[in-house]
């Protein structure tokens, strides 16, 4: 059963520094999704892509954020300048065509370690 | 504003003892809501959605809209069953989800 899958599992970086986080959603989903979640809160919206353009986004998505379809198959989530608060574990999700839209599949997750 | 209020952070049963893990929703439109599940050192799955009134591993949800509720049951719970359970409530372009209940269940 094809999965989305997410690079890298773990990534450590120095505040300030900027990180790409990779996914490769399902082939034939349309919708992707990011959200977060901070070591023991709830998972948290951060941002929806459709047809090349971000669909919505939540007030934590500011500035420093920003997502890319570069190539068709992956789907990457920039953080320009990093925070300490930006620690967290990331989820790549998608949704596939039709009636069923809005059944999200996640990823694995990267883990975020900002120091 | 969408909303999603799972008011037990743990719940702890016995085998085969009866399980409900609670959520209630706040949206102004029709909800479309659904139950992931995250068992241990493994991704968010999808468990139940409420258009397709199915049965998963045993688990229902009803959608009540009087209630605003869209709570998880099963009759007799299983050791396999812990983990942590996610109301989430979706509409185009977003999943809101809830704070997560995380079921234990005791032999």
């Amino acid at each position: 059963e094809p999965e989305v899958t997410q690079t890298p599992s773990h990534q450590v970086t120095q505040m300030g520094q900027e990180v790409i986080l990779r996914c490769v959603p399902i082939s034939n989903h349309l919708y992707f999704y990011w959200y977060r979640q901070i070591l023991g809160q709830k998972v948290e919206f951060l941002v929806s892509f459709y047809n090349n353009e971000i669909s919505e986004k939540s007030e934590i998505f500011d500035d420093q954020f920003s997502v890319e379809r570069p190539d068709g198959s992956n789907f990457t989530l920039k953080i320009r300048s990093t925070k300490l608060e930006d620690s967290a574990m990331y989820f790549c999700a998608s949704d596939p065509p039709g009636q069923s839209s809005y059944e999200q599949y996640f990823g694995p997750g990267t883990r975020l370690t900002v120091t | 504003a969408q909303r999603v209020t799972q008011p037990e952070k743990l719940l702890s049963v016995f085998k085969g003892a009866p399980v409900e893990l609670k959520c209630n929703y706040s949206y102004s439109g029709s909800p479309e809501l659904f139950w992931y599940v995250q068992y241990s050192r493994q991704r968010l799955q999808l468990l139940l959605r409420h258009i397709s009134r199915e049965s998963i591993k045993g688990f229902t949800a009803d959608l009540n809209k009087g209630e605003t509720s869209f709570h998880l049951k099963k009759p007799f719970a299983q050791e396999e069953d812990s983990a942590m359970y996610y109301c989430a409530l979706a509409n185009a372009g977003k999943s809101t989800f809830g704070d997560g209940t995380t079921l234990t269940v005791k032999p």
